[in-house]
């Protein structure tokens, strides 16, 4: 069991390229979530989905797309990178979307030059 | 707007120095309050759930209490291997969806 794994764990790009992180859960789980964490600032949430085939804007979506692929796959596409997006992303899953919890992936690191 | 404040930033302990995180809280209807743990370049472990005032959990050194205003990481005897960030997070009443993370506590235990 992997639990939430994510695709890749370091990347650099430079302003105005695009790339797509992977998020993946072998769980059987039916949400899943993507977040951005920032020295001094909290996880914030960029994009859900709460089961397959519907996704929903967070706190922080501007910039940023997504796609469920299926039960198991979320993926996070910047379009073209800003350095402000310079971050480390994290993608989340749990069993239903109310209440209970929320298990995390290894993170995927980035920098925009 | 739901808010959580995590105090002290940092904290150093002693191997075997016992103390306590806080976290607290301003949420319109709290329908869980989460603790994680977390190391340096991973992502945060789930501790525990706690969903109404009274409830305490425990997992060895580390044990968590809930009341109507905020949530304490009580840490016993602590090892150097519980250095980490905790990471206190609520979910409230309205936004099911949503986790409201606090900045985190960075606890290092010096032996």
């Amino acid at each position: 069991n992997a639990g939430v794994t994510q695709t890749p764990k370091f990347q650099v790009l430079k302003t105005g390229q695009s790339m797509t992180l992977q998020c993946a859960q072998d769980m059987n789980h039916n949400s899943m979530y993507w977040y951005r964490q920032d020295p001094g600032m909290g996880l914030r949430l960029i994009y859900y989905s709460a089961s397959e085939g519907t996704t929903d804007k967070g706190e922080v979506p501007n910039g940023y797309n997504v796609s469920r692929l299926n039960k198991r796959e979320f993926s996070l596409r910047l379009e073209s990178a800003a350095p402000s997006q310079t971050s480390v992303y994290f993608c989340a899953s749990r069993l239903t979307s109310t209440g209970d919890t929320q298990y995390f992936g290894p993170g995927t690191r980035l920098t925009v030059l | 707007e739901d808010q959580v404040t995590q105090s002290p930033e940092a904290l150093r302990l002693q191997e075997g120095e016992s103390s306590s995180l806080n976290c607290s809280y301003t949420v319109s209807g709290l329908r869980g309050l989460f603790w994680y743990r977390q190391d340096p370049g991973k992502g945060p472990e789930f501790l525990f759930t706690l969903y109404s005032a009274g409830e305490e959990k425990e997992k060895e050194r580390l044990k968590a209490t809930l009341t109507k205003k905020e949530s304490f990481l009580h840490i016993t005897a602590p090892k150097p291997e519980d250095s980490a960030t905790y990471l206190c997070a609520v979910q409230a009443g309205t936004g099911f969806q949503k986790l409201v993370f606090g900045t985190g506590t960075r606890l290092l235990v010096s032996p």
